[in-house]
């Protein structure tokens, strides 16, 4: 699994948008994308994924870009209850692969 | 609910004593992964099964073990146990094909 590399803590002011950067340089043509997050010391959750296009939920926007080396999560309008360490992930697409875990961005939103 | 359950939910047990750690995956998934994270550490991958049988391998001591039974389910087993393997243990579990893996809640493990 390609290497992933995330600023280690970000401040975001609730209401704003939060944008964690995710750089993926060594990432190869059949690894996907993909973000989780934890909260304290919570199950990781499920974000988003995409391997070369853009993906919108009702979470977040992935952008990845064109060469695929980075991508940014956005969070539109992050709230408190989105304060919790991100996980950017480069993924093989073989069936069922392991998710390799990084140290993440600590993101803390705040008032 | 992310629809994978542990159990428990913590478990204290003594230094050299043995136990297991259940997980039930979503219905339909056929893999299951477990992880550990110690204190203040990050999600290291111990390892994975798929239809019963052993997929991938991670950073996984001799004294653990895992399998998982034909209705899914899968079991980690920690033996001779040192403080040191106080940790969260999660279980995660994904269908086939390269969708997302949802993970269990964790079981808290504290060695005495």
């Amino acid at each position: 699994d390609a290497k992933t590399t995330q600023p280690p803590s970000m401040d975001c002011a609730e209401g704003r948008a939060a944008n964690l950067p995710c750089n993926h340089s060594t990432i190869s043509g059949n690894e996907y994308v993909y973000w989780y997050r934890q909260i304290h010391s919570q199950g990781p959750q499920y974000i988003i994924h995409g391997l070369k296009n853009n993906e919108t939920n009702e979470m977040a926007s992935l952008i990845i870009t064109e060469d695929r080396k980075s991508s940014t999560l956005i969070l539109p309008h992050a709230t408190l209850r989105d304060t919790a360490v991100y996980y950017c992930i480069a993924r093989n697409t073989g069936t069922a692969s392991k998710l390799t875990f990084g140290t993440g961005t600590r993101l803390q939103v705040t008032l | 609910d992310s629809g994978v359950t542990q159990t428990p939910k913590h478990l204290i047990t003594a230094t050299g004593q043995r136990v297991t750690l259940r997980c039930s995956p979503r219905s339909g998934d056929l893999s299951v992964y477990w992880y550990q994270q110690s204190l203040d550490q990050g999600l290291q991958f111990l390892i994975q099964y798929y239809n019963g049988e052993e997929r991938a391998k991670g950073n996984i001591l001799e004294r653990f073990s895992a399998q998982q039974f034909p209705d899914l389910h899968s079991e980690l087993n920690l033996s001779s146990l040192e403080l040191g393997d106080s940790a969260l243990y999660f279980c995660a579990s994904s269908a086939e094909g390269n969708t997302e893996a949802f993970f269990g809640q964790g079981t808290r493990l504290t060695v005495v």
